[in-house]
């Protein structure tokens, strides 16, 4: 079974630039989430979709993150302007349920982005 | 007062070794506990879940007290393959049915 693929894996750009990071998910899993994980911390959800819908964006910084999931499948996560301090892996995961208490996320590589 | 805290070490310990981690949490509507496993800069990957009534899995063992909200990972005999980042993770609800809230990690380095 594939698993979660993210590009690009790395990233590197100036600051008040733009960026896009790209997700597909497991096959069939309606559940998909972005994670921001800065350097000596855990992963912190930004957004999370079930199906093409979010259900839980409370952490994301909408002035200058967006992110879509559109048909339900694929999602990009996107950052305008950039700062420094939003240098940090960005995980995308996916899982089957949402619900539950023995269901599990699967993450992808990451995308490791730099801003200079 | 953060969701989940974990003491992040790092713990460096001699192979043959006993580990114990612990972590605690502050939401106590929680219903669901993982540790997970991360390697220098890979992904994190389920480890084990945990039960209330306590479970084990070959040299890992992991432990609950809901009323203390209170976690730990115990690893038994530890391996150089052992070396990672082990993230406690606990859900909280959302409008989805749940979202999962990771620590910050404690880091373990197992030497021969």
């Amino acid at each position: 079974e594939a698993g979660v693929a993210q590009s690009p894996r790395y990233k590197i750009i100036e600051k008040r630039q733009s960026v896009a990071f790209w997700c597909n998910p497991i096959s069939g899993h309606a559940t998909l989430y972005w994670y921001q994980q800065i350097l000596g911390q855990g992963p912190k959800l930004l957004i999370q979709f079930q199906n093409n819908g979010v259900v839980d964006d409370s952490q994301l910084p909408k002035d200058r993150f967006s992110a879509e999931r559109l048909k339900g499948v694929d999602s990009t996560l996107k950052i305008q302007p950039a700062k420094l301090e939003d240098s940090a892996v960005y995980l995308c995961a996916s899982s089957l349920f949402p619900q539950g208490t023995r269901y599990e996320q699967y993450f992808g590589p990451g995308t490791r982005l730099t801003v200079t | 007062r953060k969701e989940v805290e974990q003491d992040p070490g790092p713990f460096n310990v001699p192979e043959g070794a006993t580990v114990a981690f612990n972590c605690t949490y502050s939401n106590s509507a929680s219903q669901s506990f993982f540790w997970y496993r991360q390697d220098c800069r890979k992904e994190p990957k389920l480890l084990m879940s945990v039960y209330s009534s306590g479970n084990e899995d070959g040299r890992f063992t992991a432990q609950l007290n809901r009323a203390s909200q209170y976690i730990s990972l115990l690893i038994r005999d530890s391996k150089l393959s052992d070396s990672a980042t082990y993230l406690c993770v606990v859900n909280r609800l959302n409008q989805a049915g749940t979202a999962l809230i990771f620590g910050k990690g404690t880091t373990l380095s197992v030497s021969s």
